[in-house]
């Protein structure tokens, strides 16, 4: 089973501020790595695919880097609608598919 | 636009079996593989298995023994069977779709099924 961990567990961040969050796996996963955003209530929202591939409608403002096993998630200018969990999921090698642990990103 | 809807009870006891059914509506069922993930209470993402058109199914190992998902190809819905639950298997349970490989991430979501399992 592949391992995800992500740093660092909060962020605390004003409006307009730049984000940057980690994302490293346990062995290679190529670039089959995906980010997530969830809010509370709500499902996963895709963001990234393919470790730098923007889903349909995402914002420009995200942009994902990264292969093998280190990834990283940027979001410019932060928006008051980005405050939320963000994970990071390897779907290079499953059973099972394993996510990060998450990182929160709250209003500073 | 794919949406997915999922149904099932809410509240169980201990030993059980949670049962779960997503619908896809939208777009064609086949050609997909579907999944079943859950979010224990403040906790992250758990993924619990998938299922393709054909009824080949893929399972996390650390449930493989309890799990069982099926698929309904005439009705366009998937299910999910828990067997012998425990207060450990509360969590938000979430149906999700993805594609071949190497597009194996999740792309749409259910709106979640809160489950409980207490005595």
């Amino acid at each position: 089973e592949i391992l995800m961990t992500q740093s660092p567990a909060t962020l605390s961040v004003s409006p307009g501020e730049r984000v940057t969050l980690s994302c490293r796996a346990s062995q290679s996963v190529s670039n089959n790595l995906a980010w997530y955003q969830q809010k509370p209530g709500q499902a996963p929202r895709l963001l990234i695919y393919g470790a730098s591939t923007r889903a349909t409608d995402i914002p420009a403002r995200f942009s994902g880097s990264g292969s093998g096993t280190e990834f990283t998630l940027t979001i410019n200018s932060l928006q008051s609608e980005d405050f939320a969990i963000y994970y990071c999921h390897q779907y290079n090698n499953w059973p099972p598919f394993t996510f990060g642990p998450g990182t929160k990103v709250e209003i500073k | 636009q794919v949406q997915l809807q999922q149904w099932g009870a809410g509240l169980l006891k201990p030993s059980e079996t949670l049962s779960l059914t997503c619908a896809v509506y939208g777009e064609s069922f086949s050609g997909y593989y579907w999944n079943w993930i859950r979010q224990a209470p403040g906790k992250g993402l758990e993924w619990v298995g998938e299922i393709y058109q054909n009824g080949a199914t893929s399972y996390n190992p650390s449930l493989k023994s309890r799990v069982t998902i099926s698929i309904d190809t005439s009705k366009n819905q998937f299910s999910l069977k828990l067997r012998s639950v425990t207060a450990a298997d509360t969590a938000t349970y979430y149906c999700a779709r993805t594609q071949q490989q190497p597009y194996k991430y999740f792309q749409y979501w259910g709106q979640g099924s809160p489950v409980t399992v207490s005595s």
